[in-house]
């Protein structure tokens, strides 16, 4: 089951730049998206979300962008900073009904001082 | 900030043993959630449940697992006689009443071992 794909594993950037972890999906019935930071041996900690009525949403230094064409989003964290280092999930649900969320394989983010 | 809550947050259990993972939701959400992470693996969705019944469940979710409400502030998931591959970190999770689009909230997760 590979509906939600998030081809880069591993991403190192330098602090102060900005990070760009994308994610591709294949189900069209997915109409709403959610990026999740998770640290290792906690649970997925909400970062943003979007619905596909948007394209993009903004929280302060993060920022997800959704191509429903393409069917690709990304997020994006600018400026990148050491805390930020951590596994980025993306997620994915169907509306009215049909709850569950499903997830990519994640990507490893590191900032480098 | 209001938060998920789950014990234990490490669980050893011996093949063919029963566990019971508990939750504690965020107290004015009213969908609940199952989901395990085999390690390595994808975050992978087991159960929802609301109004006392389960709204959906994957494939994973079998006769040997099941999950209950059993006060007003307690969700607990049972898995009747464990197997090597259950091991896993499981995640509980809620979403408050409102728009589909409202976030699943995850609690810390319990690493359950089973020998």
């Amino acid at each position: 089951d590979q509906q939600v794909k998030q081809n880069s594993p591993s991403l190192s950037v330098q602090e102060g730049r900005i990070s760009i972890l994308n994610c591709d999906y294949t189900n069209s019935m997915f109409d709403y998206f959610l990026w999740y930071k998770k640290y290792p041996a906690e649970g997925p900690t909400f970062l943003i979300s979007i619905s596909s009525i948007k394209d993009k949403n903004e929280d302060g230094r993060f920022t997800v962008f959704l191509n429903k064409s393409a069917k690709h989003l990304s997020l994006h964290i600018v400026p990148s900073q050491p805390g930020d280092s951590a596994v980025y999930f993306c997620a994915a649900g169907q509306p009215f009904g049909n709850e569950k969320l499903t997830f990519g394989t994640g990507t490893r983010l590191t900032i480098i001082p | 900030e209001p938060e998920v809550t789950q014990t234990p947050s490490h669980q050893v259990t011996q093949m063919g043993q029963e566990v019971i993972l508990r939750c504690v939701p965020i107290s004015n959400h009213l969908y609940f959630y199952w989901y395990r992470q085999i390690l390595g693996q994808k975050v992978e969705f087991l159960v929802s449940f609301y109004n006392n019944e389960i709204s959906e469940k994957s494939e994973i979710f079998d006769d040997q697992f099941s999950v209950e409400r059993p006060d007003g502030s307690n969700f607990t998931l049972k898995i009747r006689s464990t197997k090597l591959e259950d091991s896993a970190m499981y995640f509980c999770a809620s979403r408050g009443v409102g728009q589909i689009t409202d976030t699943q909230y995850f609690g810390p997760g319990t690493r359950l071992t089973v020998l």
